[in-house]
C-alpha cells in the first residue's frame, strides 16, 4: 500500500552498516519511551522501550540510548538489513492516554 | 492470536457520508485507542478508553464519535464526513499494568471527497 509520511526525512545507509535514527522528545516530565517501527501499509510495531531512570538498553540488533539533559533518544540498528527499511517513529510518554509520537524517519537501505 | 483487528482496510466517503471503523482485538487487552496519522505527521489521539463503558476524548476528537461495549470491540464513528477527516486510522490496544507499548491493527486508510 501507499506510504504514509512521504515528506519525512529519510537516512539512507548501506547494507550491513549501522543506523542511527535520533528523536528529540518534548516533555522533560516524560518517563518512558518506545521506538515503533513501520513498514508501508502496516500498523507500528515494537521495536524497544527504555524508561527515563535508564540510560542505554540493548535488544537484538538494537540499542536505545537516552540522554534526559537534552531531551535527545537515538535508536542504533546494528548490521542494517533490506528487511530494516521502514519508518521509525520514538514515543515519549507522560501517562497512558498522555503518549506524544514523533513525525518519524524513513530508513532506506542502499545495496 | 489475531491481535487487533481493523476494517475496512480502505474506503472512500463523499462529504456528509457517515461510516463506521471497526476494531476488536483478541488479548483481552483492557485499554484501546484510535489513532489519525496524516503524510508525514505523527500519529494523534482521537479516543481512548480503559475499560468496557469508559470512553474519554483524546487530542483530536472533534467529528468522531466511540463506543466501548465489550472489552474486544472499539468502533469509531465518523457521523458527518469532512475532507479534513482524510487520514489512515490506526487502531491499538495494551494492558495497563507493565509497558506501555501497543499492540496496532494495520490501519484503515480514508478518504474523504
Amino acid at each position: 500500500g501507499e506510504s504514509v509520511g512521504l515528506h519525512l526525512p529519510t537516512l539512507s545507509v548501506q547494507e550491513g552498516d549501522n543506523s542511527i535514527i535520533n528523536c528529540a522528545y518534548s516533555n522533560s516530565a516524560s518517563d518512558y519511551f518506545i521506538w515503533y517501527k513501520q513498514e508501508s501499509g502496516k500498523g507500528p510495531q515494537f521495536i524497544i522501550d527504555i524508561r527515563s531512570n535508564m540510560d542505554k538498553r540493548q535488544g537484538q540488533r538494537v540499542t536505545v540510548l537516552l540522554n534526559k539533559t537534552v531531551k535527545h533518544l537515538s535508536l542504533q540498528i546494528a548490521a542494517t538489513q533490506p528487511g530494516d527499511s521502514a519508518v521509525y517513529f520514538c514515543a515519549e510518554t507522560l501517562s497512558a492516554s498522555k503518549i506524544i509520537f514523533g513525525s518519524g524517519t524513513r530508513l532506506s537501505i542502499r545495496p | 492470536n489475531a491481535g487487533v483487528t481493523q476494517t475496512p482496510k480502505f474506503r472512500i466517503l463523499k462529504i456528509g457520508q457517515s461510516m463506521t471503523l471497526q476494531c476488536t482485538q483478541d488479548m483481552n487487552h483492557n485499554y484501546m485507542y484510535w489513532y489519525r496519522q496524516d503524510p508525514g505527521m505523527g500519529l494523534k489521539l482521537i479516543y481512548y478508553s480503559v475499560g468496557a463503558g469508559i470512553t474519554d476524548k483524546g487530542e483530536v476528537p472533534n467529528g468522531y464519535n466511540v463506543s466501548r461495549s465489550t472489552t474486544e470491540d472499539f468502533p469509531l464513528r465518523l457521523e458527518l464526513a469532512a475532507p479534513s477527516q482524510t487520514s489512515v486510522y490506526f487502531c491499538a490496544s495494551r494492558n495497563p499494568g507493565g509497558n506501555y507499548g501497543y499492540t496496532f491493527g494495520s490501519g484503515t486508510r480514508l478518504t474523504v471527497v
